[in-house]
Parts: structure tokens; sequence; C-alpha cells
């Protein structure tokens, strides 16, 4: 079946404009998570989604950042008032359930996003 | 001070070779994950584990519980094992829902 896949795969923007980037899940997964990776540097959680749980938004850096997940399906984080550190690529994962030794994250290709 | 600590950071093997990554972490853990990602940027899952061993291939990770230390093995490396390795946890804490991940070891196999 179809993996995790994200849309779209670059996006070259200026600062201050608003982002949406989009994660389509696979299909009968409940957990959905994003990351952030910077050039160089290892993942950073941003924000966890468990069925229709309360997200975790601990690891959002600010409050230009947010998400929605429609019920268990596509989600779509949205950065707001874009700045240059904001560049990174954008990881969005999915398993079947949000804990447990299997819960094995299936990880989709990223969004590459620089600001200009 | 990084809760999740990966070593080596850097890895240069000749093809063939064995070899060991480590990954330490500072409090008790429900799951680890080692992932791989290549030089694309690509992140595939190897393994995921609570205790005991796990093998898939050439590939063998460890976990012991009580030392806070899980170990991933490449037997018979080559040169398609390029790509940095990554350890992550998810902590037993809490409503602490999130993984952490170490910095990754970036592995080179020389033909």
């Amino acid at each position: 079946g179809a993996g995790v896949s994200q849309s779209p795969s670059n996006k070259v923007t200026e600062k201050g404009k608003d982002v949406e980037l989009r994660c389509d899940p696979i299909s009968g997964h409940t957990a959905l998570y994003w990351y952030r990776q910077r050039l160089g540097q290892g993942l950073e959680f941003l924000i966890y989604f468990q069925g229709n749980s309360a997200p975790d938004k601990s690891g959002l850096p600010s409050d230009r950042f947010s998400a929605e997940r429609t019920g268990e399906s596509v989600s779509t984080l949205t950065i707001q008032r874009t700045q240059q550190e904001d560049s990174a690529v954008y990881l969005c994962a999915s398993s079947l359930s949000g804990g447990g030794t299997t819960d094995t994250q299936y990880f989709g290709p990223g969004t590459r996003l620089t600001v200009l | 001070k990084n809760e999740v600590e990966q070593s080596p950071q850097n890895l240069t093997a000749q093809e063939g070779e064995f070899i060991t990554i480590n990954c330490s972490y500072s409090v008790g853990i429900s799951a680890l994950h080692w992932l791989q990602q290549h030089p694309g940027g690509g992140i595939v899952s190897l393994f995921m584990l609570s205790s005991g061993k796990k093998k898939h291939g050439r590939l063998i990770a460890t976990i012991n519980i009580q030392e806070k230390h899980s170990s991933l093995h490449i037997t018979a490396s080559h040169p398609r094992d390029s790509a940095v390795y990554i350890c992550a946890v998810r902590f037993l804490r809490w409503k602490d829902n999130q993984f952490y991940f170490g910095t990754g070891t970036s592995l080179t196999v020389i033909p």
C-alpha cells in the first residue's frame, strides 16, 4: 500500500509569508507526528496527534506554528509570518498506534522549506 | 546535555567490517527506535524495541534496560549501508508522547 506522502516536496517563500505543509499518513494509522530537521542537525519533535485526543503541541517552537488533523487522515502544518530560521526539512511520520513496541513510525519524504 | 547520546558521531569502515553504533539514554523508556537516513534525506525505520534483541538480515539491535543502552550492529558491511543512523527513544514520563532523538552517527563504508 501507499506510504506516507507529503506535499509540496519543496517550497520557497519570502520572509513574512504564510506557508501550509500537508501530510497524508498511511491509511488506518491513528498516530501522526511532525518533525523538523534543520540543515546538518538532528530531528526535532514538533507536534503529535493520536486519534481524537488533544494533540501534544509541546514541541512547537512559537505561536507562529500550528497544525491540524482531520480525524485520522490528512494533517496540515501551518507556519505564519515565516522567518529565515524556519528553513528546514519538515517531516511527517505515522504509526498504527501511539505507544508500545509495535509503534514503528513510517516517515514521509519531507517538505524542504526555504525562506528567503 | 542531550538526553539521548550516540557514539561515534562519525564512522568510516572498510567493506566487510563489523560495525557497532551505540546509544545511551538518561531515564526509563517505553520504546527505542533505530532509524536510517540516506543521503537523499529519506528516513527508514530499522527496529523498534523495548527489550532484548532483534535481527533483520545483516542488522542486529540490542538493548540493555538496566544499563540504559542500545547498540546497532551491522555485519559484513557494504557501501550501500552508508547513511546516518539515528537512535530515538520515548521516555516513561507522564504525558510525554514525543520521541527524543540522538544526533546521529554518520557511517561511510568504503569499497
